[in-house]
């Protein structure tokens, strides 16, 4: 099992170049999730997928867009990059639906992006 | 006042030492509690988790959940220079992981 998998693992842009991060899980897990991770602010939450067809905002939603193609697979496309989304971007899946009990989260391997 | 807080660090222990990791948390409706680990470059990955009053072990690993003080603890015993990394408390609730910014751990041999 690869477990959840992100691509790419680099990548630079310019304003208000678009791109799509992908993510896949091969572990049958109902809830997937994006995050960013910026020095001094932590983890934090950018849109969750609690199952297949459905999606819903989280801390920092603007300027992102999300897709859960499948149940493996949810995307992330930022349309007009921007300066200040330069960070590194974790995809997240786990077995619970969101609001089960226990929800422990298994995270990807990162993408490392740069908007100039 | 921030949803989740871990004082600041760094942390330097010497080895052998028992490191000691505290978080608080706004929410008192929250109810799963989760320590992750995570190398300087590398993704988080889950220690362990706690979700009733009292303290949980796994190996070398203690958490320490106190529901009406707001606070979860880690404690890392007989620390080892692998230990070194940034440790990060995140909370339940809202059906999403609130993280706190993290604190990093240095064991020194």
């Amino acid at each position: 099992n690869a477990g959840v998998t992100q691509t790419p693992k680099f990548q630079v842009l310019k304003t208000g170049q678009s791109m799509t991060l992908q993510c896949a899980q091969d572990m049958n897990h109902n809830s997937m999730y994006w995050y960013r991770q910026d020095p001094g602010m932590g983890l934090r939450l950018i849109y969750y997928s609690a199952s297949e067809g459905t999606t819903d905002k989280g801390e920092v939603p603007n300027g992102y867009n999300v897709s859960r193609l499948n149940k493996r697979e949810f995307s992330l496309r930022l349309e007009s990059a921007a300066p200040s989304q330069t960070s590194v971007y974790f995809c997240a899946s786990s077995e619970a639906p969101a609001g089960e009990h226990t929800d422990t989260q298994y995270f990807g391997p990162g993408t490392r992006l740069t908007v100039l | 006042q921030k949803e989740v807080e871990q004082n600041s660090g760094p942390l330097s222990v010497p080895e052998g030492a028992i490191a000691s990791l505290n978080c608080t948390y706004s929410d008192r409706g929250s109810q799963s509690f989760f320590w992750y680990r995570q190398y300087s470059g590398k993704s988080p990955e889950l220690i362990m988790f706690i979700y009733s009053n009292g303290d949980k072990e796994d190996g070398r690993f203690t958490a320490q959940l106190n529901k009406a003080s707001q606070y979860v603890s880690l404690l890392i015993r007989d620390s080892q220079p692998s230990d070194s990394a940034t440790y990060l408390c995140a909370v339940k609730g809202n059906n999403r992981l609130a993280f706190g910014k993290g604190n990093q751990v240095v064991v020194i041999p």
